[in-house]
């Protein structure tokens, strides 16, 4: 079975400042691995994802993650905080195998951007 | 691609009576996935779909739930009766399922319940 676990469920940064946000998963296969964020009053959105390939992934708006086997674990980071990255943000892992894949999410990661 | 579409966006009833809060998936797509999430339990799976055909539905809280899926462009979320605990807002995914590469879920905006 898979897991997801997000350390810190609310993590505060500056504007300008590094963001961390920290995933680590549990798996028996090979995991596919995905950073969702939802904004306020919306619906999940695809951040970025790792799949095969290279470890580091880029996603959208600036945001980057490294697949690292050995610690098992997918961070979330961007170098500098903006204020519109204020967020909950979610990863989730599934299996590479299977005829319906399914992703199991974290409980979420609230980042909030101060001025 | 218009993406997953849920309607209503906001829905406001009376405790006792019936919702159907309703979701077409993106074309192509073979699983469907029904979420609900609160700021007390966060976000979790209610039921999901392959090829149409439910296959878990063990997250459904109780009978006052059902879930349809009568084609692959329709799916529906019926609470009969409702209740104020029922309030929450209730996401609606949809996924290629199978294939490579693959690319996870899209979400729907959502349908936002309040039950008074």
């Amino acid at each position: 079975a898979q897991s997801v676990t997000q350390l810190g469920s609310h993590v505060s940064v500056s504007e300008g400042a590094l963001v961390l946000l920290r995933c680590n998963y549990s798996s028996s296969v090979p995991p596919y691995l995905f950073w969702y964020v939802q904004y306020p009053n919306q619906g999940l959105q695809l951040l970025l994802k790792y799949t095969t390939g290279a470890t580091l992934v880029k996603g959208i708006n600036g945001f980057e993650a490294e697949f690292k086997k050995s610690e098992t674990s997918f961070h979330l980071t961007k170098p500098s905080a903006h204020m519109s990255d204020a967020a909950e943000y979610f990863c989730a892992v599934s299996d590479q195998a299977g005829s319906a894949r399914q992703l199991t999410f974290g409980s979420g990661t609230q980042l909030t951007v101060l001025p | 691609d218009a993406g997953v579409i849920q309607s209503p966006r906001h829905e406001v009833t009376e405790m006792g009576q019936e919702v159907t809060l309703r979701c077409k998936p993106i074309s192509g797509h073979n699983s469907l996935f029904w979420y609900r999430q609160t700021m007390m339990r966060g976000l979790e799976l209610l039921i999901y779909f392959n090829n149409n055909v439910p296959i878990d539905d063990s997250g459904m809280p109780e009978d006052r739930f059902s879930a349809k899926m009568p084609n692959a462009s329709f799916s529906t979320l019926k609470i009969q009766p409702s209740e104020p605990r029922d309030s929450a807002v209730y996401f609606c995914a949809s996924s290629s399922g199978q294939g490579a590469p693959w690319y996870g879920y899209t979400f729907g905006s959502g349908t936002r319940l309040t039950v008074v």
